[in-house]
């Protein structure tokens, strides 16, 4: 299985909603990364896991919080967004995090709508 | 500064022409890594190619094929006889060792027409 899976495919919520994205990969990687991506522009991180443990935070938001409960499944859990966050929200793998092993396989992405 | 930069906003190209995607990066570090990626309107990010900068060698594959040149900071895609499969957005991006980060160049959106 060489797929990273990624639920909902969409998801329309509104600012006083919460819900949480998951994403699910079996390939025995290791790490695992959030990416944000505006329309027509690249995508953007948010949150490395390594090994189950909160990595890198590139500054975001408290209104999302990602979690790792075991090393096939990473979620981001959303609470009071703001229509500014719609966007498609990607989640990646890789064997692990650092240099050698740093080939990140992507999911299908959630696209995201905050009304 | 560490930079990828994607001049060709857009391309486009009738069936079986051969098109070249540009991609000039910057960077201070010695040791660090190149790829390119591939996302159809699906939306997910195909890996295409990783490239470590002490490897300059040309690779081909299939109808890709990739042109890394230190001296110049690029690394270049080649698309020999496209298809209309192959049009999707491609992102350039540069691996940061002492960062652990991907920094993505802006996109070329290839269109390939019958």
């Amino acid at each position: 299985d060489t797929e990273v899976t990624q639920t909902p495919k969409h998801l329309v919520m509104g600012m006083t909603n919460k819900k949480s994205l998951k994403c699910e990969q079996h390939m025995g990687h290791r790490a695992m990364y959030w990416y944000k991506q505006k329309a027509k522009k690249p995508p953007e991180l948010m949150f490395v896991y390594s090994y189950e443990k909160l990595s890198i935070n590139e500054s975001v938001p408290s209104r999302f919080s990602p979690e790792c409960p075991n090393s096939s499944l990473l979620n981001l859990h959303l609470h009071a967004l703001q229509p500014e966050d719609s966007a498609l929200y990607l989640c990646a793998s890789s064997p692990e995090q650092g240099a050698r092993y740093n080939e990140q396989f992507f999911g299908p992405g959630t696209r995201l709508t905050v009304l | 500064a560490q930079k990828v930069t994607q001049a060709q906003t857009e391309i486009s190209v009738v069936e079986k022409e051969d098109v070249t995607l540009d991609c000039v990066y910057e960077t201070r570090d010695t040791t660090y890594y190149l790829f390119w990626y591939k996302q159809p309107p699906s939306g997910e990010l195909v890996f295409l190619i990783r490239r470590n900068s002490f490897d300059e060698q040309n690779e081909i594959s299939g109808r890709y094929s990739w042109n890394f040149q230190k001296s110049t900071s690029s690394f270049n895609f080649t698309i020999t006889a496209s298809q209309v499969v192959d049009s999707a957005v491609y992102f350039c991006a540069l691996f940061r060792i002492n960062t652990d980060k991907l920094i993505f160049g802006t996109g070329t959106r290839l269109q390939v027409f019958p």
